[in-house]
């Protein structure tokens, strides 16, 4: 089955405490994003990758890193996580340009 | 510039009815217009998207109508039906090397039975 696994579905934590969402893709594309969704916001760019090694800054990238070392997966990294990282967090993956997005189940971030 | 403006935020239909959500944008750069919907605990999942080289785009009971020179794109759900009670986004896609999609805020649509 087609699909983008993300890891863990839910965590709490506290401030400063480094954690890592991971995420899966079984569908050998090339693109991978992150999004995170807040309450009246939608969904905002984190950051992209259009090939292993290739990532770049979306819309909101401050507090946040990734790395694309093989296809699959495109792990989003909080090195210092504050309160105002908490939200609900999903990873995409696409074909290409005019493809569909297809998004993960999401990940619910509270930061403490 | 970059920005998409969904309303209305909220959308109450009986089922049967029509549901309407619009989406404005200032790109003219634009030239991929999707629609998303997700159902609570899901990821978003592409339900239609549009060209800008098209003013209509039906697949079943959802349709796209999209308005090159007002900037303006909106979705219709005809029939609608209480499984569509869901939060749609519309975005904007610039395409590219980067693959960015611009998402508007999102509409909870509920459909009562």
């Amino acid at each position: 089955e087609a699909q983008v696994t993300q890891n863990p579905r839910y965590l709490i934590t506290v401030t400063g405490k480094k954690l890592t969402v991971t995420c899966s893709q079984n569908m050998n594309h090339e693109y991978m994003s992150w999004y995170r969704q807040d309450p009246g916001l939608g969904l905002r760019q984190i950051y992209y990758s259009m090939n292993v090694e290739v990532t770049d800054k979306g819309d909101v990238p401050e507090g946040y890193k990734v790395s694309r070392k093989e296809k699959r997966n495109f792990p989003l990294i909080l090195e210092s996580p504050s309160p105002n990282q908490t939200s609900l967090y999903f990873c995409a993956s696409s074909l290409g340009n005019y493809q569909p997005q297809h998004f993960g189940d999401g990940t619910r971030l509270s930061i403490l | 510039q970059q920005q998409v403006k969904q309303s209305p935020q909220s959308l109450i239909v009986q089922k049967g009815g029509i549901s309407i959500i619009n989406c404005a944008y200032e790109n003219t750069a634009f030239d991929y217009f999707p629609w998303y919907q997700q159902f609570p605990g899901k990821g978003p999942a592409l339900l239609i998207a549009i060209r800008p080289d098209v003013s209509e785009k039906k697949e079943g009971r959802f349709t796209i109508s999209f308005n090159k020179s007002a900037k303006q794109f909106s979705l219709h759900i005809m029939d609608s039906q209480p499984g569509d009670s869901a939060t749609y986004f519309c975005a904007a896609g610039l395409g590219g090397a980067t693959n960015k999609l611009i998402f508007g805020t999102g509409t909870l649509l509920a459909v009562q039975p």
